[in-house]
């Protein structure tokens, strides 16, 4: 199993701001992800987080709005940049400790975002 | 492209009785299928999941789902409610690729004493 755990666990941020949110798993895993869970809705991903290479985006979202890291196989950012009120929303990190599609997918408590 | 429906975006019982929620999965290959349930102001836990074996798995609190391929569904059920079962409860696809997770819209249980 993985514990997720995510920094902050909210914010309230000015327009035109950014806003990077951490994401530390408390073991070593293969995949991670970033999704987004708009109010009352269901959960959106954004990109797959790659270790030491570029994230793999869907489509909708861009690096330049959303810029990822993966430095190593615990811990991931996303940075949630030139906000506006429509990037409010709730954003989750997920991981799966390795690759099978079996596999559970972990997900943490989520970073609940107001933007003004 | 994978998916899932989810139909009844709320669904409401009683204390006692039993809980349905409905999913509909669309795959071109043999999916594997996951339930997860959403309390207030947390993250998602997993239910329980379908990966090819046997075909009503049991998850946990006392939830269980029934794969069936004729029909493409992988409805959700419980026995009995409790007043705790309410939250909002996910269908998620994946493909044997492992690539990533589609989420259904998400049903909103509620349990009435």
């Amino acid at each position: 199993s993985a514990v997720i755990s995510q920094k902050p666990s909210r914010d309230i941020c000015q327009r035109g701001t950014s806003l990077t949110i951490q994401c530390q798993v408390d073991s070593q895993v293969t995949m991670m992800f970033w999704y987004r869970q708009q109010p009352g809705q269901s959960l959106t991903l954004i990109a797959t987080a790659n270790q030491g290479s570029e994230a793999t985006y869907e489509s909708g979202f861009v690096i330049d709005k959303f810029p990822i890291s993966r430095p190593n196989l615990t811990f991931s950012t996303l940075t949630v940049s030139n906000m506006s009120p429509e990037d409010s929303s709730i954003y989750l990190c997920s991981a799966r400790t390795s690759g099978g599609a079996g596999d559970t997918q972990y997900f943490g408590p989520g970073t609940r975002l107001t933007v003004l | 492209a994978q998916s899932v429906t989810q139909l009844g975006s709320h669904v409401s019982v009683s204390e006692g009785a039993l809980v349905l929620l409905r999913c509909n999965y669309s795959s071109s290959v043999p999916p594997y299928l996951f339930w997860y349930v959403q309390y207030p102001n947390q993250g998602l836990q997993l239910l329980l999941k379908y990966t090819s074996a046997a075909t009503l798995v049991k998850g946990i609190n006392g939830f269980e789902a029934e794969f069936k391929k004729s029909e493409t569904s992988f409805h959700l059920t419980k026995p009995s409610a409790h007043m705790s079962d309410a939250a909002e409860y996910f269908c998620a696809v994946s493909d044997r690729a492992g690539r990533d997770m589609r989420f259904g819209a998400g049903t909103r249980l509620t349990v009435k004493p």
